[in-house]
């Protein structure tokens, strides 16, 4: 049962362009949610987070935004660089799980010159 | 810098024998870890919750006789693949907690079984 999904496995985005990379939740316990950038034979590299009791969240270039009526949440790069290309997972946690994390299945993200 | 780190990085070994893997907190204390495998082309599954001074917590599925975890101390916890396989062949990742909800991750171990 895949808790958590990205349905788009790859993505190729031009650079300067917005990336938008995005994540679907089934359980609603979720409550904070996560997006980790992962490059090949290497552990996953925080991102940026956002909780439950908000709908968006700003990084730099990196923003997170959280639908939590659809379940739906999205991460947007802009403006996207060469050096973003990488897999990036989203993973969700709720209250009482000590940070346990449950991950997406990963977007495969391409920046082209 | 790293502030999880994972020893060693890459190991071949035959089938049958068994394989440890450690994963350290640098600079900081960490009463739970948790561990992860990863298939190519595939999302991180959860193994287990390594808890210090107590027995781990394994996912629905982990063989707890097979993957065995040790939390010896607040800074290390470590995994041991036993009687390893070539389907235990994958990429394993250790993370552990560092204030807030989210984690820091090791650098993962890539174990091959011939």
């Amino acid at each position: 049962d895949q808790q958590v999904k990205q349905n788009s496995p790859s993505l190729s985005v031009q650079e300067g362009r917005i990336s938008i990379l995005n994540c679907d939740y089934t359980n609603s316990m979720f409550d904070y949610f996560l997006w980790y950038k992962k490059y090949p034979a290497e552990g996953p590299t925080f991102l940026i987070s956002i909780s439950s009791i908000k709908d968006k969240n700003e990084d730099g270039r990196f923003t997170v935004f959280l639908n939590k009526s659809a379940k739906h949440l999205s991460l947007h790069i802009v403006p996207s660089q060469p050096g973003d290309s990488a897999v990036y997972f989203c993973a969700a946690t709720y209250s009482g799980t000590a940070s346990k994390l449950t991950f997406g299945t990963g977007t495969r993200l391409q920046v082209t010159l | 810098g790293a502030v999880v780190s994972q020893h060693p990085s890459r190991v071949i070994c035959k089938s049958g024998t068994s394989v440890k893997i450690e994963c350290r907190s640098l600079d900081f204390q960490a009463t739970t870890m948790f561990w992860y495998r990863q298939f190519p082309k595939q999302s991180l599954m959860l193994m287990a919750t390594s808890n210090e001074g107590s027995k781990a917590t394994y996912e629905q599925g982990v063989e707890k006789d097979k993957f065995l975890i040790n939390h010896a101390s607040l800074t290390l916890s470590t995994l041991t693949v036993t009687s390893a396989h070539p389907e235990d062949s994958s990429f394993y990742i250790c993370s552990a907690p560092k204030g807030g909800r989210g984690q820091f991750f090791g650098p993962g171990t890539r174990l091959t079984v011939l």
